[in-house]
């Protein structure tokens, strides 16, 4: 399977505790992005990098929330001190600069469940 | 951001064509118009973009109004496949600075056999 991949499917943890997830991109794709999706709404930009750069971040992601791409490869969004206002599906997406179009691809996503 | 309009839900029958708008009325010259749409349980997939001109993939086809504040996407023959969450969104020039995807609500299209 060649396209984007995430870990863990599901994270069910306490509200204060942290938590991590890890997104595989597509291997050649320079671009990588994290959304997030609450129930009945779509997916909500928080930020994306350019290789290990990171180019832009939404002002939904507050100091809890840091993401990184430490080779240009892989990514790591975490969130520290979780709250139940964070249970939400976390989407990790793709692309490559300079293909015409320049489509995102998604993956599966992690369901977060604060209790 | 150019800010969408679509139908929140839409029906089909199965084979039959469906055709989704969305209302884009703030759009610019450079705005590009793309179409993705989730499965359930899925994350989003990408369906067709366009500028000005319409246009055809294997997936659908993209009719944009000649002022362009309006676009149609059409399902040819809607299959139970197609049964998801569509969503209509407008994206700039890609640059280094955003490349954003903005999602509304989308329209939720239910197919019936």
């Amino acid at each position: 399977d060649t396209g984007v991949s995430q870990n863990p499917r599901h994270k069910i943890t306490k509200r204060g505790q942290n938590v991590t997830f890890r997104c595989d991109p597509i291997s050649e794709h320079n671009r990588l992005y994290w959304y997030r999706q609450t129930l009945g709404q779509g997916p909500e930009f928080l930020t994306y990098f350019q290789n290990e750069a990171q180019l832009e971040k939404s002002r939904l992601l507050s100091d809890r929330f840091s993401a990184e791409r430490p080779k240009g490869s892989f990514s790591t969004l975490e969130i520290q001190r979780t709250e139940q206002g964070d249970s939400a599906m976390y989407l990790c997406a793709s692309s490559l600069v300079g293909v015409q179009g320049y489509e995102q691809f998604f993956g599966p996503g992690t369901r977060l469940t604060v209790l | 951001d150019a800010k969408t309009t679509q139908p929140n839900s839409m029906e089909s029958n199965e084979e039959e064509p469906v055709h989704l708008p969305c209302n884009h009325s703030t759009i610019s010259g450079t705005d590009y118009i793309h179409w993705y749409r989730q499965l359930p349980s899925q994350g989003p997939e990408y369906v067709i973009h366009g500028l000005t001109s319409n246009v055809n993939n294997r997936m659908a086809s993209l009719a944009i109004a000649e002022d362009r504040k309006s676009s149609t996407l059409i399902l040819h023959r809607a299959t139970l496949r197609d049964a998801a969450v569509y969503y209509c969104i407008l994206r700039g020039s890609v640059s280094y600075n955003t490349d954003k995807l903005i999602f509304g609500t989308g329209t939720r299209l239910q197919v019936f056999p």
